[in-house]
């Protein structure tokens, strides 16, 4: 079955500390790729995506992800992370017309 | 206009109650969709609607009851719901059926249900 795999279910990481979320999917030599953030009580709110191309996609709010076919990952990153980046990430494939996330992983900034 | 907007915010409603959810998009997206997110998971697809016709009905039970009036409108009429139907309602939309392209998401509707 198909499946999206978040292995990190929460991230604490400091104020101006580098930040890598995992993501791992399961189906698709070409598959379409999504990262979502959700901040609590709100909608998902669409980071990047990624469907061709160059394996380095930029994002808003300065979040870049990396496409590695060869390890089936698309790993979201931030250089510098902001109070405000605290919240619920979600990553996602889309394929068979359906989207597919994964649990999610909730990060956490420490002062 | 880049939003979906979705009304009310916050909903309590009794089992016996009738209420509707409303979500509105004004970005021309011909696909549009409700999930169901409950505590500290990944939403769940319920409907899919593709040019205002249903496509997708996730095995949603028959107490949500959707309807898309024109190509800007999606509700989810709700009747006779269990307390296990508390969560938040997602709204979402994309320019063309299917969802590659990405979708909008609302903020959501908070339902609980006493």
């Amino acid at each position: 079955a198909q499946s999206v795999t978040q292995p990190d279910i929460h991230i604490t990481v400091s104020e101006g500390a580098s930040l890598e979320l995992r993501c791992n999917y399961s189906y698709g030599a070409t598959p379409y790729l999504f990262w979502y953030v959700q901040s609590p009580g709100q909608g998902l709110q669409l980071l990047l995506k990624y469907f061709s191309g160059d394996t380095l996609v930029q994002g808003i709010k300065g979040f870049e992800a990396e496409f590695k076919r060869s390890q089936s990952s698309f790993n979201l990153r931030k250089p510098s992370v902001h109070w405000s980046d605290a919240a619920e990430y979600f990553c996602a494939e889309y394929n068979f017309n359906k989207f597919y996330f994964g649990s999610g992983t909730k990060l956490n900034v420490k002062p | 206009d880049t939003e979906v907007t979705q009304t009310p915010k916050h909903l309590v409603m009794g089992m016996t109650n009738k209420k509707s959810l409303k979500c509105e998009q004004h970005m021309g997206h011909r696909a549009m969709y409700w999930y169901k997110q409950k505590a500290k998971k990944p939403p769940e697809l319920m409907f899919v609607y593709s040019y205002e016709k249903l496509s997708i009905n996730e095995s949603v039970p028959s107490r949500f009851s959707p309807e898309c009036p024109n190509s800007s409108l999606l509700n989810l009429h709700l009747h006779a719901l269990q307390p296990e139907d508390s969560a938040l309602y997602l709204c979402a939309s994309s320019p063309l059926p299917g969802g590659a392209l990405g979708y909008t998401f609302g903020s959501g509707t908070r339902l609980t249900v006493v």
